[in-house]
């Protein structure tokens, strides 16, 4: 069975470097997401993505992060200056379909941790 | 504003007794809402949707748009049910989680 896949596992950085997390999604979704979730804290929705430009996004992507999806398979987290509060798991997930009933399809995520 | 209010961090229950996962939401329109568990080491997966009002392990949930809830349950909870369970409402493109709650289910 297809699944999302991301690189790395963990990553590690100094406070004010520039990160990029990396995610492919399954092969025919048309839909891609990225959340965070900070240790013991819950699940958060960052930003979606379709027909390549974001189609919604929170209050937690500010101008620090971007997305993108530089070619048919790869869909990009970048944090420009990472911070220390920016440590967490993040997930990417995509769906095939538009209809928001349809399942959406997590990966293992990538621990990013900012020292 | 949109909300998932899930009011248990931590459920433990013995193995054969029922269990009741609660969820509730504020939202405005008709929501989309879901269930997704995450098993020890694993990834986030979908567990149930309002929408296909499916039983999936032995688990239901119905939507109360009354109480504007869509709590989560089993009547016989087994050990292989520990996991996190995530309640989450979808509406324009994106997803709210609710804060999860931890089942343990004992021997």
């Amino acid at each position: 069975e297809p699944e999302v896949t991301q690189t790395p596992s963990h990553q590690v950085t100094q406070m004010g470097q520039e990160v990029i997390l990396r995610c492919v999604p399954i092969s025919n979704h048309l839909y891609f997401y990225w959340y965070r979730q900070i240790l013991g804290q819950k699940v958060e929705f960052l930003v979606s993505f379709y027909n390549n430009e974001i189609s919604e996004k929170s209050e937690i992507f500010d101008d620090q992060f971007s997305v993108e999806r530089p070619d048919g398979s790869n869909f990009t987290l970048k944090i420009r200056s990472t911070k220390l509060e920016d440590s967490a798991m993040y997930f990417c997930a995509s769906r095939w379909q538009g209809d928001l009933a349809y399942e959406q399809y997590f990966g293992p995520g990538t621990r990013l941790t900012v020292t | 504003a949109q909300r998932v209010t899930q009011p248990e961090k931590l459920l433990s229950v013995f193995k054969g007794a029922p269990v009741e996962l609660k969820c509730n939401y504020s939202y405005s329109g008709s929501p989309e809402l879901f269930w997704y568990v995450q098993y020890s080491r694993q990834r986030l997966q979908l567990l149930l949707r309002h929408i296909s009002r499916e039983s999936i392990k032995g688990f239901t949930a119905d939507l109360n748009k009354g109480e504007t809830s869509f709590h989560l349950k089993k009547p016989f909870a087994q050990e292989e049910d520990s996991a996190m369970y995530y309640c989450a409402l979808t509406h324009n493109n994106d997803m709210r989680f609710g804060a999860g709650t931890r089942l343990t289910v004992k021997p």
